[in-house]
């Protein structure tokens, strides 16, 4: 079974403010980190899908970086709104091609 | 482009009784998968296809898990004597072959076992 963790579990976060959370996942065999956004009674969407070690990639104030040389990524949130509340998921794609999630990381915005 | 469509979106079923679910993928999409949420955690994974070859079923789901993808096209996931711990968020998901290529998720169909 494949670890793949999200830390912290939830967070709150003041409107305005900016935060990041990490995804940490196992450094061999990897193929691909996804980060997808979960929102109460939608399905997952999908905000990255990252390869290369050292990639970063952006969608509007959203950003993430990528370690896969010591398995781990981030994901940033600027200047944090209200409709950046859900839950973050990260999952592990190894060369089999299979697709590992961790538990999320819920976010809350405060206005 | 349709989406991934499943259903039924809910269903409520008696103890030791078989349920079956249908997803109908991303019409190009070669995979699919197979995972089921419950309250506070991520998806958990079942199952997948490429195409009508079942790769790798989770050593986690018992016997009365069953899953098929005739042709390649749509798939099936039957559940078998029903157990009040089956209830779940039973999710699926297509993508294309590409590395770079995401997960499309369908709306879940939510398992209610009483």
């Amino acid at each position: 079974i494949l670890n793949v963790e999200q830390s912290p579990q939830s967070l709150h976060v003041q409107e305005g403010d900016s935060t990041n959370f990490t995804c940490s996942f196992p450094s061999s065999n990897f193929y691909a980190l996804h980060w997808y956004r979960w929102e109460t009674a939608k399905s997952p969407e999908a905000l990255f899908v990252m390869t290369l070690n050292g990639d970063e990639k952006k969608k509007g104030r959203i950003s993430a970086t990528l370690n896969t040389k010591e398995g781990y990524s981030y994901l940033y949130i600027k200047g944090s709104q209200p409709e950046d509340s859900a839950t973050y998921l990260c999952a592990f794609s190894g060369n089999d091609y299979k697709l590992s999630f961790g538990a999320g990381t819920t976010v809350t915005v405060r206005a | 482009d349709t989406g991934v469509s499943q259903n039924p979106r809910h269903k409520i079923t008696k103890r030791g009784q078989n349920v079956t679910f249908r997803c109908d993928p991303i019409s190009e999409h070669n995979r699919l998968y197979w995972y089921r949420q419950t309250l506070g955690q991520g998806p958990e994974f079942l199952t997948y296809f490429q195409n009508e070859a079942q790769l790798e079923k989770s050593r986690l789901l018992s016997d009365r898990f069953s899953a098929e993808r005739p042709k390649g096209s749509f798939s099936t996931l039957e559940i078998q004597r029903t157990e009040q711990g089956d209830s779940a968020m039973y999710l699926c998901a297509s993508k294309g072959d590409s590395a770079n290529s995401p997960l499309h998720f369908g709306n879940g169909t939510r398992l209610t076992v009483t």
